[in-house]
């Protein structure tokens, strides 16, 4: 079945610092691709997400890169704070599945 | 709207007892799905459902059954509970209008087996 490879599976830095987190897949008919930030102790929420036929998004400090050729996709976030610190999720599906496969996760430190 | 709402919060079970975690959603999603997440093992897809009255299988599926009697509700049935199944529990449920749907996520049952 699709698998996604998130690393690194820790990360910590200094507050304001840009922090950068990576995910690769295998099934090229993946086409959608979220990223969930998940605080200690609560559910998993939607921060950002791109779809296939794009190759950056941005929403204020974070954004996500897909290259499918490669089949990565990127989480970037800049100037971090120390509220940036969680678990952090990437994601993807594919048309017609409607299953979502997660990778590991990443856990994010900001140190002030 | 509540979203997405989970019973119980948390959970104790004995080995081999039964039990049942409940998850309604009030948004109308035709999909909705159930994952495990234990330490270091991300989120991993137990059941999933993409309407009433069907479901398929996830990658862990092993020692839970689910039904879709009515879009609304997706309960988890362990069966007989292991140790192995302590964990923390998430139901998740989108929208079928197109595949660019998020997941929408309950606040998670921690079910502990003893």
């Amino acid at each position: 079945g699709e698998n996604v490879e998130q690393h690194p599976s820790t990360l910590s830095v200094q507050e304001g610092d840009s922090a950068v987190i990576k995910c690769t897949y295998s099934d090229s008919a993946s086409n959608y691709f979220p990223w969930y930030k998940q605080e200690l102790g609560k559910r998993p929420q939607l921060i950002i997400d791109i779809r296939s036929n794009v190759g950056e998004k941005k929403d204020q400090r974070i954004a996500v890169t897909l290259n499918k050729t490669a089949k990565h996709f990127s989480l970037h976030i800049t100037e971090t704070q120390p509220e940036d610190s969680a678990v952090y999720f990437c994601a993807l599906t594919s048309s017609g599945t409607y299953k979502y496969i997660f990778g590991t996760g990443t856990r994010l430190k900001v140190l002030a | 709207n509540a979203g997405v709402t989970q019973t119980p919060k948390f959970q104790v079970l004995k080995t081999g007892q039964s039990m049942t975690l409940q998850c309604a959603q009030d948004m109308n999603h035709e999909y909705m799905s159930w994952y495990r997440q234990d330490p270091g093992m991300g989120l991993r897809l137990i059941h999933y459902s993409v309407g009433a009255g069907i479901t398929d299988q996830g990658e862990v599926p092993n020692g839970y059954n689910v039904s879709r009697s009515t879009t609304e509700d997706f309960p988890l049935r362990l069966l007989s509970a292991a140790p192995s199944q302590t964990s923390v529990y998430f139901c998740a449920s989108s929208s079928r209008q197109g595949v660019y749907s998020p997941l929408h996520f309950g606040n998670g049952t921690r079910l502990t087996v003893t």
